[in-house]
């Protein structure tokens, strides 16, 4: 079994500011790991994800996260933060042959100050 | 229509109701999901299905029923529910099962149980 931990239920951060929000995992097997955004009123949707090879992800509006396996982590990073960036963040995991549903963390919820 | 729609995107209901949170997927995939969204807990995993088949049943209580009629349809049959039951349940769809495969979300439905 998996389990995956975000230590930051909320992160303030200013806008134009750099941003880390962090995701820990644990596991017996190789894993996946993924991180989906969630805007108000919405369902979720895909950042990015590691599957296998360089251990730095890019995705989409300019997030990164960086997989150390040492560390059993996965961190998302911006460099510069927009408001548009306000969202609940959620890292998940799926082991390799496992069940087919992904393990979830209880989300990071960022807010964007201007 | 594209993507993952879901119906209706916000359901009150009392403890003695029947009711069904509908799911179509326009993607062409062949694997879906449920998941409940709670405050302040990770997504759960409810119910998998692959090809109208299903293929996890995370000890869910049998209020909860789902149908998946076809792979594009997937529905979840709600009956004498409990307070605690509220949530966002959110479906998902993947082209299949498979370690690395993302999973594409609907915005989800607002239930409350009254």
């Amino acid at each position: 079994a998996q389990s995956v931990t975000q230590l930051d239920s909320q992160v303030p951060v200013f806008e134009e500011a750099p941003v880390e929000l962090r995701c820990n995992y644990s596991s017996s097997v190789s894993v996946y790991l993924f991180w989906y955004v969630q805007y108000p009123n919405q369902g979720l949707q895909l950042l990015l994800k590691y599957l296998s090879g360089s251990t730095l992800v890019k995705g989409i509006n300019g997030f990164e996260a960086e997989f150390n396996k040492s560390q059993t982590s996965f961190h998302l990073r911006k460099p510069s933060v927009h408001i548009s960036d306000t969202a609940e963040y959620f890292c998940a995991v799926r082991g390799e042959g496992g069940a087919d549903g992904l393990t979830f963390g209880k989300g990071t919820h960022l807010i964007i100050q201007p | 229509e594209t993507g993952v729609t879901q119906t209706p995107r916000h359901l009150v209901m009392g403890m003695t109701n029947k009711k069904s949170l509908k799911c179509e997927q326009h993607l062409g995939h062949n694997a879906m999901y449920w998941y409940k969204q709670s405050a302040k807990k990770p997504l759960e995993l409810m119910f998998v299905y692959s090809l109208e088949e299903r293929v996890e049943n995370n000890s869910v209580p049998s209020r909860f029923s789902p149908e998946c009629p076809n792979s594009s349809h997937l529905f979840l049959h709600l009956h004498t529910l409990q307070p605690e039951d509220s949530a966002l349940y959110l479906c998902a769809s993947s082209p299949i099962l498979g370690d690395n495969n993302e999973q594409f979300f609907g915005p989800g439905t607002r239930l409350t149980v009254l």
